[in-house]
């Protein structure tokens, strides 16, 4: 099955810049959606289709895809944003079609 | 805005069963392929069951294939899970998430969650 491989963490202090990869073989091929997670909340789509961003969430989330890594990156980094960061890939030659990563949690000091 | 409220979890013994609902509103459920997500404590989300915006087809994670039905009633707009033969390895939050129509396979809209236990 198709594995997404991200960091357990990141920690970046306010008004940087935080960037979460997420790995896979030729993810550069895929399509990568990138969803946010607050502690007891839904996760929130924040990326899709690689860099595409849904109504409402800021221009200070942006995503690029290519070759083996995609990379969901967050400028000028608000409290706000400290939460689990998730990358997504729709791989159909795996049983398991819908392939989540592992998840990262960004933390902002 | 969209809504999706899911129900039916609880405490359940290893070996019983539970259905959950997620019910539907301010979209119309029949234009969409909806999903169940599930996350373990403290885990990473993981893919349980899809089925498409007509209920023709259905597709299951090889972790609850064999044992996990999902299904929908859109006159109700009603999504369902039913699991079987529960495991503790099955103790997860339990997100019902509709698939987008924009983009590539993605889930843009969530529900809080409803919390399954499974006690040994």
């Amino acid at each position: 099955s198709y594995v997404l491989t991200q960091p357990p963490s990141v920690s970046v202090a306010p008004g940087q810049t935080a960037r979460v990869t997420c790995g896979g073989n030729n993810v550069g091929n895929k399509h990568v959606h990138w969803y946010q997670q607050k502690p007891g909340q839904a996760p929130l789509l924040v990326v899709y289709d690689d860099r595409d961003r849904p109504s409402g969430i800021p221009e200070r989330f942006s995503g690029s895809n290519s070759g083996n890594t995609a990379t969901l990156t967050i400028s000028r980094v608000e409290a706000g944003d400290e939460a689990d960061y998730y990358c997504q890939v729709y791989d159909s030659s795996s049983s398991d079609p819908y392939v989540f990563g592992s998840g990262t949690k960004v933390t902002v000091l | 805005q969209v809504q999706l409220v899911e129900s039916g979890g609880g405490v359940v013994q290893s070996g019983r069963s539970l259905r959950l609902s997620c019910e539907a509103s301010k979209f119309t459920l029949n234009g969409h392929s909806m999903h169940w997500v599930r996350q373990a404590p403290g885990r990473a989300l993981e893919w349980v069951a899809v089925i498409s915006f007509d209920g023709s087809s259905q597709k299951y994670a090889d972790s609850v294939k064999g044992r996990s039905t999902i299904s929908r009633d859109n006159s109700k707009s009603t999504l369902y899970l039913q699991m079987n033969s529960l495991t503790t390895e099955d103790t997860a939050m339990y997100y019902c998430a509709r698939e987008a129509n924009r983009g590539y396979v993605n889930f843009d809209s969530w529900g809080p969650g409803t919390l399954v236990t499974v006690s040994s």
